[in-house]
């Protein structure tokens, strides 16, 4: 069964820190793979996206990892701000915008 | 910035009513998708749209539910008799024609929030 599990449900962390979210997926066929900033009451917004042959990518402070061998991805978080509070969404394409599998998210909540 | 816009964002219905919800896509988007997401629960796919016809849909997209796109510019889901277990967020999303179509980007609204009573 698809599936995408993050790790950890939720965090707090202090204004300034680094932190690493985690995704393991068990997607098959396996096209892409996204992570969204999910804003409370707000849709998701896209950070990255990574194919099956990009091992790294970076946007800013974000900096999403991908192996593919193991079906593990993990976001990272430099320098925190308040404004990063939010939930982090880990997505895999398994072949078309119609089958997106989500995970449930990690909620980060940035304290000052 | 383009942006998708989702309208109402906040709806509470009687249990039994019929409900529209709104949205207007990037103007030069031509691929469209309800998502919805139940509180505390993970975003699930209802509904992809393009060329004016539903391309695919999801179980969860039952005879109670309908997309059209009236006029060009809104795309509208209509739930025909809400049900309890209808009360969720909606999301909205869209993207361009693009020759890499996997890869290329779908842009969100905010979500409508249903609240079915």
């Amino acid at each position: 069964k698809n599936q995408v599990e993050q790790s950890p449900q939720s965090l707090i962390i202090l204004e300034g820190k680094n932190c690493t979210l985690q995704c393991n997926y068990t997607v098959s066929p396996f096209s892409n793979l996204r992570w969204y900033k999910q804003d409370t009451g707000r849709g998701p917004v896209s950070l990255t996206i990574m194919t099956f042959s990009e091992n790294t990518k970076s946007n800013g402070r974000y900096t999403a990892t991908l192996d593919a061998d193991t079906k593990q991805s993990s976001l990272h978080i430099t320098a925190s701000q308040l404004s990063d509070s939010a939930s982090y969404i880990c997505v895999v394409n398994s072949g078309g915008y119609n089958k997106l599998i989500f995970g449930a998210g990690t909620r980060l909540a940035v304290h000052p | 910035e383009p942006e998708v816009t989702q309208t109402p964002s906040h709806q509470v219905t009687q249990m039994g009513q019929e409900v529209i919800l709104r949205c207007v896509p990037i103007s030069n988007h031509l691929y469209f998708y309800w998502y919805r997401q139940i509180l505390g629960q993970k975003v699930e796919f209802l509904v992809s749209f393009y060329n004016n016809e539903i391309s695919e849909k999801s179980e969860i997209f039952d005879d109670q539910f309908s997309v059209e796109r009236p006029d060009g510019s809104n795309f509208t889901l209509k739930i025909r008799s809400t049900k309890l277990e209808d009360s969720a967020m909606y999301f909205c999303a869209s993207r361009s024609v693009q020759t890499d179509t996997l890869n290329t980007e779908a842009f969100f609204g905010q979500g409508t929030r249903l609240t079915v009573v």
